[in-house]
């Protein structure tokens, strides 16, 4: 059974750059049948895909974050990452990483708080 | 960007009842590439359907998906006390979108 585990900090200062990490077991990142995704979601608000990647390094981003995200898979770890840069207030959220294969399977979430 | 909304904003239906939620698409949605997940407070959203009427794995009979093109429809028959959750559409037809979602209460 496919599981994904994001881990990361917690708290960002503003300005700065968040950086979280997805590591997935019960399966390979190298899986043709899976992109591989982050979704977050703001305090009691709804969900907003960010970004997907493939095991080859393909990547996919939200044009209203494009500018300031980065995706990145690490297929020796069965790993893959997010950077966010020039957080704000607004990018406070449940961050989750998610398998896409015919529909998203969901880590269980971090919540990352940016401070001023 | 395809948008995606869902009607109505809050259901409010009793158990045992059946529920019926919406989803419209601002353009056809590829291939019928439409999934639903149930979100509960504290957790992470889970995959009902996908390919708009494929039930997922694990996921109860009484969840069906149905529609094409621009309009989906999700239905819950005879309504379970653990029904009572948030639902999200999305598609994946062309990069990701999700629509705003619906809240099911207790009436």
């Amino acid at each position: 059974q496919l599981r994904l585990q994001e881990s990361g900090p917690g708290l960002v200062k503003a300005s700065e750059t968040l950086s979280l990490t997805c590591t997935v077991s019960g399966g390979s990142i190298s899986s043709s049948n899976y992109y591989w995704g982050w979704i977050r979601q703001p305090p009691g608000k709804g969900l907003e895909w960010i970004a997907s990647v493939y095991y080859t390094g393909s990547t996919y981003y939200n044009a209203s974050l494009k500018s300031r995200v980065a995706i990145s898979v690490d297929t020796a770890k069965n790993q893959f990452s997010l950077k966010l840069n020039s957080v704000g207030a607004a990018d406070t959220a449940v961050y989750y990483c998610a398998g896409d294969s015919s529909g998203f399977h969901w880590g269980q979430g971090t919540l990352v708080i940016v401070s001023s | 960007e395809i948008v995606l909304t869902q009607s109505p904003g809050t259901l409010s239906l009793s158990p045992g009842e059946r529920a019926t939620l919406s989803c419209r698409a601002s353009q056809t949605v590829s291939s019928n590439y439409l999934a639903w997940y149930q979100q509960k407070p504290g957790q992470a959203p889970t995959l009902l359907i996908h390919g708009a009427s494929s039930r997922a794995t694990g996921i109860p009979d009484r969840f069906s998906g149905s529609g094409s093109g621009t309009d989906f429809t999700l239905t819950i028959t005879r309504l379970e006390p653990e029904d009572f959750a948030v639902y999200y559409c999305q598609q994946y037809g062309n990069s990701y979108t999700f629509g705003q979602g619906t809240k099911l209460e207790i009436k």
